[in-house]
């Protein structure tokens, strides 16, 4: 069984910038969730892919988009980049959509830096 | 809004002692909490899972409570060693899709 991969795992990026987060879902996982971790704080979600449609989103401006393939592999991507943007961004897979029913598996997350 | 809450931030203690880590919640209906590891600049790795309709959830020398109608959940470590130095989080379902975490409790086990 392959866990929930994650690439790259650094970027440095400049204000303005847009990049690309990739996501592999663990196998048999239908449904991929985006979160933001900021140094010193726990994850904020961002937004939640079932079946190639999105789900659910938290409190994040429109510039943060996502996609979710066939394969239910996943995509964030984030356009315009803000210094604030600079965090861990951790992908995470599971069985059924919402964390209330199953257990989050999480990827090694993506580190980025915007300068 | 849930949120959550852990206390302490931080944690030093000498190798062998057992670690008590808490976590807070403000609202009671929730179906689950989990418990996750995070070394630095790593992901998350789920070490427990607890239905809200269980009392606790034991592995190896893990050990987490959970007591809803107070809002609170306690990990315990027992017999701590310098591997076990991480970040824990506690995490509760924030709705229907997401998990609404805390900050986080920095252990650092002292050879």
């Amino acid at each position: 069984e392959t866990g929930v991969t994650q690439s790259p795992t650094h970027l440095i990026k400049t204000r303005g910038q847009q990049v690309t987060l990739r996501c592999s879902s663990q196998s048999g996982h239908n449904t991929v969730s985006w979160y933001q971790q900021a140094l010193g704080q726990g994850p904020q979600f961002i937004f939640q892919y079932y079946r190639e449609e999105e789900n659910g989103r938290g409190n994040f401006p429109p510039r943060f988009s996502g996609l979710q393939f066939p394969n239910y592999s996943s995509e964030l991507n984030v356009n315009a980049l803000e210094l604030d943007d600079s965090a861990l961004y951790l992908c995470a897979s599971s069985f059924h959509r919402g964390p209330a029913r199953d257990t989050q598996y999480f990827g090694p997350g993506t580190r980025l830096t915007v300068l | 809004k849930q949120e959550v809450t852990q206390i302490p931030a931080a944690l030093s203690v000498p190798e062998g002692e057992n670690l008590v880590l808490n976590c807070s919640f403000t609202d009671s209906a929730i179906y689950n909490l989990q418990w996750f590891r995070q070394d630095p600049g790593k992901g998350l790795t789920s070490l427990l899972l607890i239905q809200s309709s269980q009392r606790e959830q034991t592995s190896g020398r893990l050990n987490a409570s959970l007591d809803k109608s107070s809002g609170r959940s306690t990990l315990y470590i027992a017999a701590s060693q310098p591997g076990d130095s991480a970040t824990y989080l506690c995490a509760v379902p924030g709705g229907d899709y997401k998990l609404s975490f805390g900050a986080g409790t920095t252990v650092t086990v002292r050879a």
